[in-house]
């Protein structure tokens, strides 16, 4: 069974400039999760989707970031325009009922915003 | 709202200590209680889940235990070894979201 993928594994971008990030969960895995975890600290829920609707969002700043997740399947995140304090790595995860809500995580994207 | 609570936040040992990592939630209406492991630079990789029906579960060198009554979780590392040294998250899964604590970042030296 494949794992969760996210790419790219690094950005370096611009304050002011834009960047996306893609996530492919496990197949079948109803709910995803997209993380923010800066240096030093626990991980923080930006955005939880069950199937391709909005579970959890209360801690995503809507006013640069956005998520969608088309089909149920993969989702993309998205900061407009980023600040220097968005420099974080940024975690995808999906689970299942059917394996007990065991959260599955991916690598990891690691943005250093300049 | 859950929160996590991890302790300590660090810790440093010899190889072959015996081991205990706290963490405590506020919310006992838990779905499930995860440990996960990170290391630098990397993602989470899951150690052990524990459903909200279980008291514990063991892999390997590994044991976590969960009283949902009091709010705690530990995970006991037996004879720990260099290569267990990490960041150690446990995350508690209530049923539409799941909450982090900050981590114990865990040194065994040789």
């Amino acid at each position: 069974e494949a794992g969760v993928a996210q790419s790219p594994r690094y950005k370096i971008i611009e304050k002011r400039q834009s960047v996306a990030f893609w996530c492919n969960p496990i197949s079948g895995h109803a709910t995803l999760y997209w993380y923010q975890q800066i240096l030093g600290q626990g991980p923080k829920l930006l955005i939880q989707f069950q199937n391709n609707g909005v579970v959890d969002d209360s801690q995503l700043p809507k006013d640069r970031f956005s998520a969608e997740r088309l089909k149920g399947v993969d989702s993309t995140l998205k900061i407009q325009p980023a600040k220097l304090e968005d420099s974080a790595v940024y975690l995808c995860a999906s689970s299942s009922i059917r394996q007990g809500m065991e959260a599955f995580f991916g690598q990891g994207t690691r943005l250093t915003v300049v | 709202k859950q929160e996590v609570t991890q302790i300590p936040a660090a810790l440093s040992v010899p190889e072959g200590e015996n081991l205990v990592l706290n963490c405590s939630f506020t919310d006992s209406a838990i779905y499930n209680l995860q440990w996960f492991r990170q290391d630098p630079g990397k993602g989470l990789t899951s150690l052990l889940l524990i459903q909200s029906s279980q008291r514990e579960q063991t892999s390997g060198r590994l044991n976590a235990s969960l009283d949902k009554s009091s709010g705690r979780s530990t995970l006991y590392i037996a004879a720990s070894q260099p290569g267990d040294s990490a960041t150690y998250l446990c995350a508690a899964s209530g049923y539409s979201t799941l909450t982090f604590g900050k981590g114990t970042m865990l040194l065994v030296s040789p």
